[in-house]
C-alpha cells in the first residue's frame, strides 16, 4: 500500500457518459495533485490542491474538473472526454506544495475514452 | 523555467550488468533533485533524493550524486536485477516556490 488509493483502477467510457475518478490518503498530506501520463509524452500536471485550495491550474480543457472536499479526499470529474483524453491518471500528495517535499503517488486509474 | 533532460530509453541490460541513466538539469536557485521509480502498473514512488550539492543519494543499491558544476544527477546502480524493470523518472523542486517538474522518464529493461 502507498497511502494513496485511487478507484476506479480502469475505467471505460463513451464520449457522452460523465464518471468520476477518486483519490484518497490518509498520511495527513496538506497537497494533492493530479498527473495524466499518456504514452510516450511526459508527465503532466493538471491539477494542484493545497489546503482544499486549488493553487494551480495548467491550461487543463474544461471537461476535467477537479473536487477537492477535504484535505483526505481529490476528485476529478470527466465529461465529454475526447480519445485522446485516454491515459493513465495518477494521483498524488505530499506534506507541502513547495520546498523538498517527497510526492507519494496511487497506482492510477487507467481511462479509456472510446 | 526549470527543466529536466533525461537519456532516452528504453535501455536494455543483461542482469548483473552495470547501469548508469544521464539526467541534467535547468533550474532557479538551489533545486532539490529526485529520482522516480514505476513499475510496471503501479505509481511512482520515490527512489531517492538529494537536496544541496555533492549529496549522494542511495536506495536499493542506486545512488545519484548532486553535481552543481555539471547540473546533473546520474542515477548509477553496479549490479542490475531483472526486478529493476521500471521507468525511471528525474525531478527536481527549486526553492523559489515553483512545482516538481519531472523529466520525460526512461524505461529500463533487464534480461536474464
Amino acid at each position: 500500500e502507498t497511502g494513496v488509493t485511487q478507484t476506479p483502477r480502469h475505467l471505460v467510457m463513451g464520449m457522452t457518459n460523465k464518471k468520476s475518478l477518486k483519490c484518497e490518503q490518509h498520511l495527513g498530506h496538506n497537497a494533492m495533485y493530479w498527473y495524466k501520463q499518456s504514452a510516450k509524452k511526459p508527465l503532466e500536471l493538471m491539477f494542484v490542491y493545497s489546503l482544499e485550495e486549488r493553487v494551480e491550474n495548467n491550461s487543463v480543457p474544461s471537461r476535467f474538473s477537479p473536487e477537492c472536499p477535504n484535505s483526505s479526499h481529490l476528485f476529478l470529474h470527466l465529461h465529454t472526454l475526447q480519445p485522446e483524453d485516454s491515459a493513465l491518471y495518477l494521483c498524488a500528495s505530499s506534506q507541502e506544495v513547495t520546498g523538498a517535499n517527497v510526492l507519494t503517488f496511487g497506482a492510477g486509474s487507467r481511462l479509456t475514452v472510446l | 523555467g526549470d527543466s529536466v533532460t533525461q537519456m532516452e530509453g528504453p535501455v536494455t541490460l543483461s542482469e548483473e550488468a552495470f547501469l548508469t541513466i544521464n539526467c541534467t538539469y535547468t533550474a532557479t536557485g538551489y533545486p532539490s533533485l529526485f529520482w522516480y521509480v514505476q513499475y510496471p502498473g503501479e505509481g511512482l514512488q520515490l527512489l531517492l533524493k538529494a537536496t544541496k550539492a555533492d549529496d549522494k543519494g542511495s536506495n536499493k543499491g542506486f545512488e545519484a550524486t548532486y553535481r552543481k558544476e555539471t547540473t546533473s544527477f546520474h542515477l548509477e546502480k553496479g549490479s542490475v536485477q531483472v526486478s529493476d524493470s521500471a521507468v525511471y523518472f528525474c525531478a527536481l523542486i527549486d526553492n523559489a516556490g515553483n512545482m516538481l517538474t519531472f523529466g520525460g522518464g526512461t524505461r529500463l529493461m533487464v534480461k536474464p
